[in-house]
């Protein structure tokens, strides 16, 4: 079975500064999907960024990037110029690449961003 | 035009007594998914639904829990006889298919039931 772990619980930045979200993934699969939700108190998940695992470069979206090493099963998120709004719980999810489709998440990470 | 949308926004209920949670996804979307997040287990996958088909039950917790799709659109999560381990927050996605892979695609997220059982 996939699992996904995120090993930082909490997370702190500074405004304006840049932080780093760590995810690891275990499969057998060779297709697959990743992807970075956040979800502020609203609830609402959002879909901040997604990755093929059959595509080699690196996805961004603005401010967000990832850092996807295959080999190592390791997907980490990058937030550039972290701003207030980005305050969340951060969700990494795997996809199997079939047709159905559910996403196994990890435990998620609450990103804290100071004035 | 909106998004996935879900009702009621809260619920609470006593223990012992059924309750329905419904979704409505995005026009045109087949692909529907009921997940649930609580404190102690995170999320977790509860039915996936293609069109009015139900291919997967296999997150359902228990026999008490049942859902439905009618018109490939509005799904209904029902759960019977709810426990206070129930009480957690119930969300909907929903995600369009793929051409004739049959292939889902990124999943959109409502804003959630919460649920909560005295």
């Amino acid at each position: 079975a996939q699992t996904v772990t995120q090993s930082q619980p909490e997370m702190s930045v500074q405004e304006a500064e840049t932080v780093t979200l760590s995810c690891t993934y275990d499969t057998s699969e060779s297709d697959y999907y990743l992807f970075w939700y956040k979800q502020p108190p609203s609830r609402q998940m959002i879909l901040v960024i997604r990755q093929e695992a059959y595509k080699q470069q690196n996805a961004t979206e603005n401010r967000f990037s990832v850092n996807f090493q295959k080999a190592a099963k390791s997907f980490s998120l990058k937030i550039s110029d972290s701003q207030l709004g980005d305050a969340a719980m951060y969700f990494c999810a795997y996809r199997s690449g079939g047709s159905q489709g559910n996403l196994i998440f990890g435990k998620g990470t609450k990103l804290s961003v100071k004035p | 035009g909106a998004g996935v949308s879900q009702s009621p926004s809260n619920k609470v209920t006593e223990k012992g007594k059924d309750v329905e949670l419904r979704c409505d996804p995005i026009s045109g979307h087949t692909a529907l998914y009921w997940y649930r997040q609580s404190l102690g287990q995170g999320l977790e996958f509860l039915i996936y639904f293609q069109g009015n088909s139900a291919p997967d039950k296999s997150g359902l917790p228990s026999d008490r829990f049942s859902a439905e799709r009618t018109g490939g659109s509005v799904s209904t999560l029902t759960i019977q006889r709810t426990q206070q381990e129930d009480s957690a927050v119930y969300l909907c996605a929903s995600s369009v298919v793929r051409g004739t892979s049959g292939r889902t695609d990124t999943q959109y997220f409502g804003p959630g039931t919460r649920l909560t059982v005295l």
